[in-house]
């Protein structure tokens, strides 16, 4: 098993620019959810899905959109990427909500200029 | 809504010391809280947790205590070692409800450093 997995490791963007971060995972959890991760601010969550085709938001989730096609996929946008989105990017993984186990992928490490 | 403070934002302990982190949560509906370590560079990975029905909890030489009148709750590691050096998460949810009351609400870390 891979566990869960980001795409891509790092990534550079100029203001304005869009694009797209993936996360799989092959443990046929319902829910998954993004998380950034500023120095001093641990981990806040900026949207999660509850079941393939759900989304909800977090607590962070302005200039942030997400789909969840397929179950094992969840995806994390940014249409007009800013200085201040620039932040690691954590991906998680829970069979439920409440008490379970949330499983981290590696993150991606976004600079916006 | 729930808020998590985490003391101290950074620990340094010498091998072989113990070291403790301490977490204080606000919503009296919590009752799971887990302990994520994270290594350089890469995701937190869950070490321990405990739910409000027990007070403490010890897995080898790690052990998280529960005060749940005083709503706060501690990480306890003995004997340290340098791999434990790492950032330390503590969080609060609740099992009683769907939706975003289950979603776990994170301290903002403790960098631990154990030196040799």
């Amino acid at each position: 098993n891979a566990g869960v997995t980001q795409t891509p490791k790092f990534r550079v963007l100029k203001t304005g620019q869009s694009m797209t971060l993936l996360c799989a995972q092959d443990m046929n959890h319902e829910y998954m959810y993004w998380y950034r991760q500023d120095p001093g601010m641990g981990l806040r969550l900026i949207h999660y899905s509850v079941g393939e085709g759900t989304t909800a938001k977090g607590e962070v989730p302005d200039g942030y959109n997400v789909s969840r096609l397929k179950k094992q996929n969840f995806l994390l946008g940014l249409e007009s990427a800013a200085p201040s989105q620039t932040s690691v990017y954590f991906c998680a993984s829970s069979r439920g909500s409440g008490g379970y186990e949330q499983y981290f992928g590696p993150g991606t490490r976004l600079t916006v200029t | 809504g729930e808020n998590v403070e985490q003391h101290p934002s950074t620990l340094s302990v010498q091998e072989g010391d113990s070291a403790v982190i301490k977490c204080t949560y606000s919503d009296s509906a919590s009752n799971y809280f887990p302990w994520y370590k994270q290594e350089l560079g890469k995701g937190p990975q869950l070490i321990i947790d405990i739910r409000s029905n027990v007070g403490e909890k010890k897995d080898q030489r790690i052990a998280v205590t529960l005060n749940k009148t005083a709503k706060h709750f501690s990480l306890h590691i003995t004997e340290t070692q340098p791999e434990d050096s790492a950032v330390y998460f503590c969080a609060a949810s609740s099992t009683n409800y769907g939706g975003s009351q289950g979603n776990l609400i994170f301290g903002k870390g403790t960098k631990l450093s154990v030196k040799p």
